[in-house]
């Protein structure tokens, strides 16, 4: 069973602060990572997918993955108070094509 | 471009009633994905659709639950008695699929229809 784990927060971070998001996983063979926001409410939509080792960077968002630790982490930088929702770590397999969702970070950016 | 569609958003029935969900991918996507979300939990798939063919339903309760994708565009879930435990929200979501070509395969979610049983 593959299991995808977060650390479930709150995590609070001060507006204009960086915020880290951190997500570990079993299953070695996996090759694919994506980070979701999922505003109170609402649907999960992405924010970035994340395949190879290293860091991707997008805006003010940056993926990081570490396959041998496997690891993948999300930082946000200049957190906005809009950016406060949960983060949804998910996990792919290159086999099932199926989506393995951790139990998502709640983060809390304070003015 | 129109996003997943789901219907109805939000559905109150008593337990051991029949209920069921629609939904409407993202024109053009072969994958159809059925997942159920507890507050406070990530999505857990329920069923997975390659078309019209369900490639991965081990996740289903199959004594109450099932599914069909007929034509491989829309789908139906249908929960058959539906138990107090079923409330949650369902979440559709699609993505191009396989025939896209590699592994990275994007999912896109529709609003959901939060259940309540009462």
């Amino acid at each position: 069973q593959k299991e995808v784990e977060q650390n479930s927060g709150p995590l609070s971070v001060p507006e204009g602060a960086i915020a880290s998001l951190n997500c570990t996983y079993s299953d070695r063979v996996s090759q694919s990572f994506f980070w979701y926001r999922q505003y109170s409410g609402k649907s999960p939509e992405l924010i970035m997918s994340i395949y190879s080792n290293g860091d991707k960077e997008d805006g003010r968002f940056t993926a990081q993955l570490n396959k041998a630790s496997q690891y993948v982490s999300l930082l946000i930088r200049d957190s906005q108070p809009s950016d406060s929702a949960t983060y949804l770590c998910a996990v792919i397999d290159n086999y099932g094509q199926n989506f393995v969702f951790g139990p998502g970070t709640r983060l809390s950016v304070l003015p | 471009e129109a996003g997943v569609v789901q219907s109805p958003r939000y559905k109150i029935i008593e337990k051991k009633q029949p209920v069921a969900f629609w939904c409407n991918p993202i024109s053009g996507h072969n994958t159809l994905y059925w997942y159920l979300q507890n507050l406070g939990q990530g999505p857990e798939l329920l069923i997975r659709y390659e078309n019209e063919e369900a490639v991965d339903d081990s996740q289903l309760p199959k004594d109450r639950f099932s599914a069909e994708r007929l034509k491989g565009v829309d789908s139906t879930l249908k929960i058959q008695p539906a138990e107090l435990g079923d409330s949650a929200v369902y979440l559709c979501a699609s993505s191009l699929g396989l025939s896209s070509g590699g592994i990275t395969d994007t999912q896109y979610f529709g609003p959901g229809t939060r259940l309540t049983v009462l």
